[in-house]
């Protein structure tokens, strides 16, 4: 079975400090994997995925097959990282790509 | 283009009534997924719909829950007597590619439905 593991459910760091949000993921086969986040108000959107090795708003994500890990990684966080965030997966065993979530993690940024 | 509209925003029922939740994907999308988020949970897949056609309800509950996609007008994602358990955020997605090519799935703002 496809599972994604996020462990924390809260994370409060303080302006400036770096931030890594944890996800772990089981799968059988080649998943691709992704990061969303959900700002106030706003709706889920992506923010990256691990086939486009891209920075986005200076997070960054690798893909660790040995250890199936895809933290998300920001080395000085923003006020305006405050937000929802879900890892996500899907692959060659999901019809139409459908995408399997984790928990989420929600980042406070303190001033 | 206006983004995956979801109506309504909010939606109230009693225990007993149906739920009828209405998802308009972007234009030019023609694949349309739902996804349940119920409180302190992640987004949990549901059903996954092209134009006509259920291609993979494997997330779906067994009974009272249905979904459609017309050839015409809004996918509909129906829940007849409605339980408290069903209180939840149910948010629908759209892409325009088919399967076996990477898509991006584009999500709607949801729709809150709390049963009384």
């Amino acid at each position: 079975a496809q599972r994604v593991t996020q462990p924390e459910k809260l994370l409060s760091v303080f302006k400036g400090a770096p931030v890594e949000l944890k996800c772990n993921y089981s799968y059988s086969g080649s998943p691709e994997l992704f990061w969303y986040v959900q700002y106030s108000r706003q709706r889920l959107q992506l923010l990256l995925r691990h086939i486009s090795r891209e920075s986005i708003k200076g997070f960054t994500a690798d893909l660790n097959k040995g250890e199936t890990s895809f933290h998300l990684k920001k080395p000085f966080a923003q006020e305006e990282d405050s937000a929802m965030y879900y890892c996500a997966l899907t692959g060659p065993n999901n019809a139409g790509n459908m995408l399997t979530f984790g928990g989420g993690t929600r980042l406070m940024v303190k001033p | 283009n206006a983004g995956v509209m979801q109506n309504p925003r909010h939606l109230v029922r009693r225990r007993g009534q149906e739920a009828r939740l209405r998802c308009s994907p972007m234009k030019g999308h023609s694949h349309v997924y739902w996804y349940r988020q119920l409180p302190e949970e992640g987004l949990k897949f549901m059903v996954y719909l092209q134009k006509e056609n259920i291609i993979d309800e494997s997330g779906m509950p067994k009974e009272r829950f249905s979904a459609e996609f017309p050839k015409e007008g809004p996918s509909i994602l129906r829940i007849q007597q409605v339980v408290r358990g069903d209180s939840a955020a149910y948010f629908c997605a759209s892409s325009p590619l088919p399967p076996g090519a990477y898509n991006e799935q584009f999500f709607g703002p949801g729709t809150r439905l709390t049963v009384l």
